[in-house]
């Protein structure tokens, strides 16, 4: 399994653009990376997920490298209710379910 | 839709007691887990479920069982209760393996 490693925390001023990055240099070429998130101590919500081109959707960007050893997630002019714990996740297939292996992920918080 | 719930949202046991936390869906996903959350770790997989009447390990099984007899309906069994199981369970679920698992809001269990 291709393990994920994320700084513990980051700090970012609201309306300003948050940059959350993610290594996963052992990544194999069939492994997705997902993004998720979890705002005080709820379920974690999806954000996004990418193969090997960028992605966008209503809530955020992901950037991942060529060689897709590694990531960014990009939370376009944060609000404060973006304050959470960010994990990013090689999704790894085992039988017919798709198991998520969560870290400890990247707590961000957003500031006035 | 509801989407995925809990119940209970809160339980209080003592060490020796049993009891089932109950998940359910309302989106006919074929695909359920159970994830328990201990204080500032990620989510690990304790059972998951490819479809009703079937259920597999995860990676944290020991000391929890589990039951999926009707599609909607996923139960996560603790025949004797431990402190060591004091944690927040997540269950989640989606249509097929490749799809965004969706999460419901967690039970908060405490073993005294």
């Amino acid at each position: 399994d291709a393990k994920t490693t994320q700084p513990p925390s980051m700090d970012c001023a609201e309306g300003r653009a948050a940059n959350l990055p993610c290594n996963h240099s052992t990544i194999s070429g069939n492994e997705y990376v997902y993004w998720y998130r979890q705002i005080h101590s709820q379920g974690p919500q999806y954000i996004i997920h990418g193969l090997k081109n960028n992605e966008t959707n209503e809530m955020a960007s992901l950037i991942i490298t060529e060689d897709r050893k590694s990531s960014t997630l990009i939370l376009p002019h944060a609000p404060l209710r973006d304050t959470a714990v960010y994990y990013c996740i090689v999704r790894v297939v085992a039988g017919t379910a798709s198991k998520l292996t969560f870290g400890t992920g990247t707590r961000l918080q957003v500031t006035l | 839709n509801a989407g995925v719930t809990q119940t209970p949202k809160f339980r209080v046991l003592k060490t020796g007691q049993s009891m089932t936390l109950l998940c359910a869906q309302d989106m006919n996903h074929e695909y359920m887990y159970w994830y328990r959350q201990d204080p500032g770790m990620g989510l690990r997989l304790i059972h998951y479920s490819v479809g009703e009447g079937t259920t597999a390990k995860g990676e944290v099984p020991d000391g929890y069982n589990v039951s999926r007899l009707k599609k909607q309906n996923f139960l996560l069994g603790l025949e004797s209760a431990a402190p060591s199981q004091t944690s927040v369970y997540f269950c989640a679920s989606n249509l097929l393996p490749t799809d965004t698992q969706y999460f419901g809001p967690g039970t908060r269990l405490t073993v005294l």
